[in-house]
């Protein structure tokens, strides 16, 4: 089974500065989706950004990019100019590319709660 | 606009009570899942169905119940054989695999 760990439950940032959240996972597949959600107070699930396994470019979506280290099995989330708008729970998932043989559906890490500094 | 609704937002269950939690999605998504929210635990997935009158269960299923029988509807029972029902409990649905997911704005249900 795959399994999706987030080793920092918390992480606090100064408005403007950059952090980084940790994420990595454990698969036998080789072929995979990996994606960043934010759940803000609202408790409302938005997608950050996503990244596919077989693409060596790492991801980037204005200023959110990862690092995504396949080898490694490594996944993080840097928030560039952080923003008070960017405080919330942060969930690295896992998702493999075939579908059918065991359950199907996103696997979710534990989360990151990210807390921005004024 | 096209999204996903949950309904209630709260609800709250007296012991022994079987309560269903809706979920509807007018994104022509095939495949919907039910995840079940704990602090310090993330997202853990219930039950998920790829088509009409199909479904699976995930890693949680014990205690809970689903149907699919539109396209557009899954909801989600939560029978009395589940011991520990209080938590947030989210829907998504998705297009495919590579899209992630869509999700509702949740539901709160609490044991009294």
């Amino acid at each position: 089974a795959q399994t999706v760990t987030q080793s920092q439950p918390e992480m606090s940032v100064q408005e403007a500065e950059t952090v980084t959240l940790s994420c990595t996972y454990d698969t036998s597949e080789s072929d995979y989706y990996l994606f960043w959600y934010k759940q803000p107070p609202s408790r409302q699930m938005i997608l950050v950004i996503r990244q596919e396994a077989y693409k060596q470019q790492n991801a980037t979506e204005n200023r959110f990019s990862v690092n995504f280290q396949k080898a490694a099995k490594s996944f993080s989330l840097k928030i560039s100019d952080s923003q008070l708008g960017d405080a919330a729970m942060y969930f690295c998932a896992y998702r493999r590319r075939s579908s059918g043989g065991g359950a199907d559906g996103l696997t979710f890490g534990k989360g990151t709660h990210l807390i921005i500094q004024p | 606009d096209g999204g996903i609704t949950q309904s209630p937002k709260y609800l709250f269950r007296k012991e022994g009570q079987n309560v269903t939690l809706s979920c509807e999605q007018n994104l022509n998504h095939d495949a919907m899942y039910w995840y079940r929210q704990d602090p310090g635990q993330g997202l853990r997935l219930i039950y998920y169905s790829q088509i009409v009158n199909d479904f699976q269960k995930g890693d949680i299923a014990e205690g809970y119940s689903v149907s699919r029988e539109k396209k557009e509807s899954f909801p989600l029972t939560v029978t009395s054989a589940q011991k520990n029902p209080t938590a947030f409990y989210l829907c998504a649905s998705s297009i495919g695999l590579r899209a992630g997911y869509t999700f509702g704005s949740g539901t709160r249900l609490t044991v009294v």
